[in-house]
């Protein structure tokens, strides 16, 4: 039974598309994260929800927009897909901010 | 600015042997040090975390060192296997709930 999924797990589409990312968590927690992995590995945070409400909004293009419908949904639309953004890009979720946070499979952009 | 630095970028030991892993960071307000495993193509798991009113914790192979006065925090891994070969990340959380992670170490256990 899966804690944290995302969907889609690989997204291959062009420059200028919008897409979007769907996650969900089913651990009853009240805060959800996105977070960007580049080539690198370096994990960054983009995004926080806690209870609905964002509490993180790092310095991310706008193109970029988080949509929490409830606090077991969170999902990442971005416009204008550039090749910068390309990376794998992981939901979390966490009882309390900041603390333990769950990863889910993460989904893997490729911008051609 | 990078805020917690991690090192080595990556590590190699021979099974049986104790891996070490190194973080350091300058923002006292940091209250929450997790270390974070991940396989390739998977998404990072929480393997250990501790508090900086810990000096050390442990969980099975794995444990936390923590010096606050140093404000450096290490990971061991004792008795080190091949299935431990995986990318290792520090982190700390802010009072911003923000976590900060380590640029990640790759580690490589040989059979």
């Amino acid at each position: 039974d899966t804690a944290v999924s995302q969907t889609p797990k690989y997204l291959v589409t062009q420059m200028g598309n919008d897409k979007s990312i769907k996650c969900e968590q089913n651990l009853g927690h009240d805060t959800m994260y996105w977070y960007k992995q580049d080539s690198k590995k370096f994990l960054k945070i983009m995004f926080s929800y806690n209870n609905k409400e964002l509490i993180i909004n790092e310095t991310v293009p706008n193109r970029f927009s988080p949509k929490s419908p409830d606090k077991a949904h969170l999902n990442l639309h971005i416009n204008s897909l550039e090749l910068g953004d390309s990376a794998v890009y992981f939901c979390a979720s966490s009882q309390l901010a900041g603390y333990e946070q769950y990863f889910g499979p993460g989904t893997r952009l490729t911008v051609t | 600015q990078q805020q917690v630095k991690q090192s080595p970028q990556s590590l190699i030991v021979q099974k049986g042997g104790i891996s070490i892993i190194n973080c350091a960071y300058e923002n006292t307000a940091f209250d929450y040090f997790p270390w974070y495993q991940q396989f390739p193509g998977k998404g990072p798991a929480l393997l250990i975390a501790i508090r900086p009113d810990v000096s050390e914790k442990k969980e099975g192979r794995f444990t936390i060192s923590f010096n606050k006065s140093a404000k450096q925090f290490s990971l061991h891994i004792m008795d080190s296997q091949p299935g431990d070969s995986a990318t290792y990340f520090c982190a700390a959380r802010g009072s911003n709930y923000k976590l900060t992670f380590g640029k990640g170490t790759l580690l490589t256990v040989n059979p």
